[in-house]
C-alpha cells in the first residue's frame, strides 16, 4: 500500500534560513504526490504537486521540492525562510486503487525572527 | 468565491450523544472527502462521495459513523453515541473531479470534542 513518512513531527529554523521539510514514500513508484500547508486556523491549502515530467516542482509561496525515486523521497525546500511560512506541512500520496490521499503525520515548521 | 465550509467550527458533547457535522463544498464540485485529524497524527480519511456512484467508505472506522450525502451538494457526517477517541477535529474537501491528482479544497475544519 502507498503511504509516506515525515521525519521530524517539529521543524525550527531562523528567518532567513534554508527550509528543508523531509518526506519518503513507501517503495512502489507512486504516480503523484503532493505538500499541503495547513496555516494556524486554516483549512489545508495546495502547496505543489508532483504528476509527471519534470522532477523539480515549484509551488506557492517560494517552496519546491524534488521527486528523487532513486531515495524514494519528495523533500520540500524554501531558500529562505518567512515569518509567514510557519504553519504545518503535509506530504502526500494517493492510496493505491482509490481516489483518496493517504497523509504523513505532519511536519510543523517554526520560523524564529 | 465561496469555498469549502463547515459547521459547527467547535462541537462540545458528552460521551454517548450523537453529533452531526455538516460539511458545504464548493458549488460544482463533485467529489467530497471527509478526514479526521486527531492531535499529533497525520489526516485519516474517512469516506469519499464521487457523483451519484456509491460512496468509498473503507475509512470510517466503526458502525457508529455515517455520511450522506445529498446529490453535488451538502454532506453530513454523523456519529452515534460518541466516545472520548472521536475527539478529533473533522475536515471535510471537495474537488472538481474526484481524479486523484485533483486538488482538494479544504475547509476549516470541525473541532469535536467528547467529555
Amino acid at each position: 500500500a502507498q503511504s509516506v513518512t515525515q521525519l521530524g513531527s517539529h521543524v525550527s529554523v531562523s528567518e532567513g534560513a534554508l527550509v528543508l521539510l523531509r518526506c519518503n514514500y513507501s517503495s512502489s513508484v507512486p504516480p503523484y504526490l503532493f505538500w499541503y500547508v495547513q496555516y494556524p486556523n486554516q483549512g489545508l491549502q495546495l502547496l505543489l504537486k508532483y504528476t509527471t515530467g519534470a522532477t523539480l516542482v515549484k509551488g506557492i509561496n517560494g517552496f519546491e521540492a524534488e521527486f528523487k525515486k532513486s531515495e524514494t523521497s519528495f523533500h520540500l525546500t524554501k531558500p529562505s525562510a518567512h515569518m509567514s511560512d510557519a504553519a504545518e506541512y503535509f506530504c502526500a500520496v494517493p492510496r493505491a486503487g482509490a481516489n483518496n490521499l493517504f497523509f504523513g503525520t505532519g511536519t510543523r515548521l517554526t520560523v524564529i525572527p | 468565491g465561496a469555498g469549502v465550509s463547515q459547521s459547527p467550527s467547535n462541537k462540545v458533547t458528552e460521551k454517548g450523544k450523537d453529533v452531526e457535522l455538516r460539511c458545504d463544498p464548493i458549488s460544482g464540485h463533485t467529489a467530497l472527502y471527509w478526514y479526521r485529524q486527531r492531535l499529533g497524527q497525520g489526516l485519516e480519511f474517512l469516506i469519499y462521495f464521487q457523483g451519484n456512484s456509491a460512496p468509498d467508505k473503507s475509512g470510517l472506522p466503526s458502525d457508529r459513523f455515517s455520511a450522506e450525502r445529498t446529490g453535488e451538494s451538502v454532506s453530513t457526517l454523523t456519529i452515534q453515541r460518541t466516545q472520548q477517541e472521536d475527539s478529533a477535529v473533522y475536515l471535510c474537501a471537495s474537488s472538481p473531479a474526484g481524479l486523484v491528482d485533483n486538488e482538494q479544497f479544504f475547509g476549516p475544519g470541525t473541532r469535536l470534542t467528547v467529555l
